[in-house]
């Protein structure tokens, strides 16, 4: 089944303490980026990814790092966790960039304390 | 930034009505995407409309295009309550980066 995966689905975690969000595709899309989401403000994007080993700054990056070594994984990191990036993250992943629809994974909702 | 803005946040309606809801951005596009979020989940895509295209149908949905009003619609016809949803528009800029809206919360009444 083509799919975005994303682990773990739930973290609570404490100010400071490094966490990875790991996001999978199977689809063998060129194309991958993490959002956050918060109440009222829609998603925002934080980096994108066109192909392994690039990636971009999207609107929000401060706080996380990315990497593209593969072409099916972007993992999303938070060296130093604050309570401000509590939220709902997503990832998604397509063929391309315009023209292409957006297949998301289920979400990861992530509390700091 | 966001791109897109949705217009209204919310919507209530009885169901078998339509929804209409809008979006407008900022910068010139070469295309528009409209996404649905049902309750926390991952969005799914539902239309996607060209710059050069002015109106679209994908079943009960119909999507405008307006690029000189910089806005777009969405309907929804005859809503069941399985289109309680939230339903945001998405563009992308010249550097590649997509940009969604706040979005708007549909509610379809029994």
């Amino acid at each position: 089944e083509a799919q975005v995966t994303q682990n773990p689905r739930y973290l609570i975690t404490v100010t400071g303490k490094k966490l990875t969000v790991t996001c999978s595709q199977n689809m063998n899309h060129e194309y991958m980026s993490w959002y956050r989401q918060d109440p009222g403000l829609g998603l925002r994007q934080i980096y994108y990814s066109m192909n392994v080993e690039v990636t971009d700054k999207g609107d929000v990056p401060e706080g996380y790092k990315v990497s593209r070594k593969e072409k099916r994984n972007f993992p999303l990191i938070l060296e130093s966790p604050s309570p401000n990036q509590t939220s709902l993250y997503f990832c998604a992943s397509s063929p391309g960039t315009e023209f292409y629809e957006q297949y998301f994974g289920p979400g990861t909702r992530l509390t700091v304390t | 930034s966001q791109q897109g803005e949705e217009d209204p946040q919310a919507l209530s309606i009885q169901e078998g009505e339509n929804a209409t809801m809008n979006c407008s951005y900022k910068t010139s596009i070469n295309n528009l995407q409209w996404y649905r979020q049902n309750s926390g989940r991952g969005l799914v895509h539902l239309i996607l409309i060209r710059s050069n295209e002015r109106e679209k149908h994908s079943g009960r949905l119909r999507v405008t295009l307006d690029t000189s009003k910089k806005s777009s619609s969405l309907l929804i016809t005859a809503s069941r309550a399985a289109d309680t949803a939230s339903y945001f528009c998405a563009t992308y800029s010249l550097d590649y980066k997509l940009s969604f809206g706040a979005g708007t919360t549909v509610t379809v009444r029994a």
